[in-house]
Parts: structure tokens; C-alpha cells; sequence
């Protein structure tokens, strides 16, 4: 039983093209999160939300567009990528009595 | 910046050993927590020490909150090789519903066998 899911582990794609990754949880948990962690290991959060509301929206270019369809459910869609973006893009997700989170294991997003 | 930074950046030690990371902040917590990650997989929540907690034990963790010096240590004791990994500890500054973590750039252990 897998707690929190991400599809596709990798993806390899080319410089403008768009690409989504999709995530879901089944520990009922009320809040979800994208995480950007780059070649040193450095995890930044990029967005969160909590019950389908967006909540945390960091400096993250326009280009990264998060949709949560219901609140177990967090994609993320991105448009035009760039040779940038490739990092490993986790999902997690927590109840918000500021409880651990639970990850993903992660996409692995390769531009080239 | 907020970020946890953890000490050392990498350590290596024999099985049977202990290990000991630490972690600083800079501005005022809710809680601390620490998470290892194994290489190619996600982050796997370890414990949660609350701010006004000074230790907590799970198993052969033990971690200690010292919010005087915005510093936090993770010890793991009677290290095995299947300890080997990275080791980050996050941090919760957060107000209200902006629940976040703020994650440092995390210590790489080794253990030899």
C-alpha cells in the first residue's frame, strides 16, 4: 500500500516542451506539497495546499502551474520547460497539526 | 534565510559506532524534525522534537533541542550499514495555515562495514 504516489519516477524530455507529474496520497492527510530538490540536495517548497486551496505559493516562475482536483490528489503541470528545471520533484503531504510529512519518492525531471 | 544548516556536510564511520549531526537555525521554531533519505528515494520522516521539548528516543535516535542556541543534534547509536544516508533536519517557523517545512542541505553518512 503505497502512502504517497508519483508518477512518472522519471522523465526525460526536451527543452519547451510541457510536462506534468501527478501525485496522490491515501493516508487522508488535508495537506499537500511540491518540493524542488536540486543537484546539492537542497530542498526548496514550492507550493502547498490544504483541502484543494492553495496556501504557500513560493517565488516559483508562472511557468509551474500546480492543480489539486480534490484533496488527495496534488499535479503539477509545466509548460515550456527549461534546461533549469531539472531537479527531483517531490510530492508529500501531512495533516496540518504541523505533523511530519510523508514523500513521495520522487520524479526525476531531466531537460535536455 | 530560515535554512537549517546541517554539521557535517558528510561523516564516515565503522559499524558499531555512534553518530553525531547537528543542525542551526536561525529564527524561532515550532518544532524540528529529521528525516533521512536513502540514495534515489524519497525522504522518510525519522522524529519530531517540539519546541519546548528538550530530547526525544526512537529506538537508536535520540535528538536534543537546545532553542537558546537554535541548534539541534541527531545521535545514532550502534551505527549499521543500512544507516547509510543522507540526514536532514527541517525546521517549522510557520504561522497559522502556512504549515512548512524548511529543509537544510543535509548530512551524508556513511557507515563501513
Amino acid at each position: 500500500d503505497t502512502a504517497v504516489s508519483q508518477t512518472p519516477k522519471y522523465l526525460v524530455t526536451q527543452m519547451g516542451n510541457d510536462k506534468s507529474i501527478k501525485c496522490e496520497q491515501n493516508l487522508g492527510h488535508d495537506t499537500m506539497y511540491w518540493y524542488k530538490q536540486d543537484s546539492k540536495k537542497f530542498l526548496k517548497i514550492m507550493f502547498s495546499y490544504n483541502n484543494k486551496e492553495l496556501i504557500i505559493n513560493e517565488t516559483v516562475p508562472n511557468r509551474f502551474s500546480p492543480k489539486s482536483p480534490d484533496k488527495a490528489h496534488l499535479n503539477l503541470h509545466i509548460n515550456s520547460l527549461e534546461l533549469g528545471d531539472s531537479a527531483v520533484y517531490f510530492c508529500a503531504s501531512s495533516l496540518l497539526d504541523r505533523a511530519g510529512y510523508t514523500f513521495g519518492s520522487g520524479t526525476r525531471l531531466t531537460v535536455v | 534565510s530560515q535554512q537549517g544548516e546541517e554539521d557535517p556536510q558528510a561523516l564516515s564511520i565503522q559499524e558499531g559506532e555512534n553518530a553525531t549531526m547537528n543542525c542551526s537555525y536561525k529564527t524561532s521554531i515550532n518544532n524540528l524534525q529529521w528525516y533521512r533519505q536513502n540514495s534515489g528515494r524519497g525522504l522518510v520522516h525519522l522524529i519530531l522534537i517540539r519546541s519546548n521539548e528538550r530530547e526525544k528516543h526512537s529506538g537508536r535516535l535520540r535528538v536534543t533541542l537546545d532553542t537558546s542556541k537554535k541548534s539541534s543534534s541527531l545521535l545514532i547509536t550502534a551505527s549499521r550499514a543500512a544507516d547509510t544516508a543522507s540526514y536532514f533536519c527541517a525546521t517549522d517557523h510557520s504561522g497559522g495555515s502556512n504549515y512548512k517545512l524548511t529543509f537544510g542541505k543535509g548530512t551524508l553518512l556513511t557507515v563501513n562495514p
